[in-house]
């Protein structure tokens, strides 16, 4: 159990462009998601928290209107990069918490991004 | 504001050779601690939850410990499988789930 997809696990796009991914848990329902962006040989950084139903909660340093953050239902989470710029370039992944009574977040294979 | 720092960055065992990862935090009251194993080009595979001093959890090789102030994550007679890099990461008892995580221990197991 506890399993979290992501989709595209490989993006490509042009410097101007938009990209979408999707987080999806696929055996249980998601009241939050998390979203997290890795640089090579650097851990993970939190961009933002999505919130089922509400506007997503950025962490200080992450442009909303970048990253736009969408979390439609209880198993979807989407981060479309607006306008997308090499320096964007990096390994996207989402967490989902499956429980009410756990804090352990279970972590997506990832979408690497490259900007060109 | 909370932090983790792992040591050591990078840890190179011959297999079957035993050792130990550390994780040093500080939070405004712990939550959690949790222990995570990364393959290169995946997303982090959870391994661990510790909530209190004094717990320990074990899984297969793995055995990891926390005190006030670190974690341990022991490996016991590693295999060539167990080369990942192993992360640890806090939550703090305030405020939402988030997790903020050390840069991690790249462990490599020589056959």
């Amino acid at each position: 159990g506890a399993v979290v997809s992501q989709h595209p696990s490989r993006v490509i796009c042009k410097s101007g462009t938009s990209v979408k991914i999707e987080c999806r848990s696929l055996d249980f329902q998601a009241t939050t998601m998390f979203w997290y962006r890795q640089f090579p040989k650097q851990s993970l950084m939190l961009m933002a928290t999505s919130n089922e139903g509400s506007k997503a909660t950025y962490e200080q340093g992450v442009e909303k209107d970048k990253f736009l953050i969408n979390h439609a239902s209880l198993t979807l989470s989407t981060l479309t990069v607006t306008s997308a710029h090499p320096e964007d370039s990096s390994f996207y992944i989402c967490s989902a918490i499956p429980g009410q009574a756990s804090y352990e977040q279970y972590f997506g294979p990832g979408t690497r991004l490259t900007v060109t | 504001e909370d932090q983790v720092t792992q040591s050591p960055e990078a840890l190179r065992l011959q297999e079957g050779e035993s050792s130990s990862l550390n994780c040093s935090y500080t939070v405004s009251g712990l939550r959690g601690l949790f222990w995570y194993r990364q393959d290169p080009g995946k997303g982090p595979e959870f391994l661990f939850t510790l909530y209190s001093a004094g717990e320990e959890k074990e899984k297969e090789r793995l055995k990891a410990t926390l005190t006030k102030k670190e974690s341990f994550l022991h490996i016991t007679a590693p295999k060539p499988e167990d080369s990942a890099t192993y992360l640890c990461a806090v939550q703090a008892n305030f405020g939402n789930e988030k997790l903020t995580f050390g840069t991690g221990t790249r462990l490599t197991i020589i056959p």
